[in-house]
């Protein structure tokens, strides 16, 4: 079955330290790749997008990807990040349906 | 310019009750699509439409029925409201919809539904 995890549920990191999410999928070929951000009580923003050619994907708010299909991942990672990016993080693939991963909440401390 | 937008945005209700949401977008977009996000915040889709067509309809209960009155529009209409329907439900909309379509999904500000 298609499926997509993302093992973190709740990840702290402090203000201006390095990020990264971790997002694994199971898919029969390589589906395309999504991450979602969303903020307390709003919507679903996209922040960026895999479909194929270069395997690092630049997205928005400094916000990057790399897809790497032998370990069937798709991290989301910026430098340094910034109390504004709390938020709760969605990792997607789209063979058909679009398949949400379970989201890992950022914190981010002073 | 709001490119999802849902009314409303938070809707209290008691059991047993119908009620509806509405999700419309100005982006031009064929397909439109219902997400619902439950208290552990998963996403899963309940249905989709293209053109007014539905194409993707989820094993949801009978009591939850879209209606799409243009390409534009696609509201969510649910019956006989029961506790476990209480969720934050999503709109979203994009360009195709193809089964294997590179489309990105845009999605709206989502309706908290709490069912008393």
């Amino acid at each position: 079955a298609q499926s997509v995890t993302q093992p973190d549920i709740h990840i702290t990191v402090s203000e201006g330290a390095s990020l990264e999410l971790r997002c694994n999928y199971s898919y029969g070929a390589t589906p395309y790749l999504f991450w979602y951000v969303q903020s307390p009580g709003q919507g679903l923003q996209l922040l960026l997008k895999y479909f194929s050619g270069d395997t690092l994907v630049q997205g928005i708010k400094g916000f990057e990807a790399e897809f790497k299909r032998s370990q069937s991942s798709f991290n989301l990672r910026k430098p340094s990040v910034h109390w504004s990016d709390a938020a709760e993080y969605f990792c997607a693939a789209q063979g058909g349906k679009l398949i949400f991963g379970q989201g890992t909440e950022l914190s981010v401390k002073p | 310019d709001t490119a999802v937008s849902q009314t409303p945005k938070y809707l209290v209700t008691q059991m047993g009750n119908d009620k509806s949401i509405k999700c419309e977008q100005n982006l031009g977009h064929d397909t439109m699509y219902w997400y619902k996000q439950d208290s552990k915040k998963f996403l899963k889709i309940m249905f989709s439409y293209n053109n007014k067509e539905l194409i993707i309809n989820e094993t949801v209960p009978n009591r939850f029925s879209p209606k799409s009155p243009d390409k534009a529009h696609l509201n969510l209409h649910i019956n006989s409201l029961e506790l476990g329907d209480s969720a934050v439900y999503f709109c979203a909309s994009s360009q195709t919809g193809a089964v294997m379509g590179t489309d990105t999904q845009y999605f709206g500000p989502g309706t908290r539904l709490t069912v008393l």
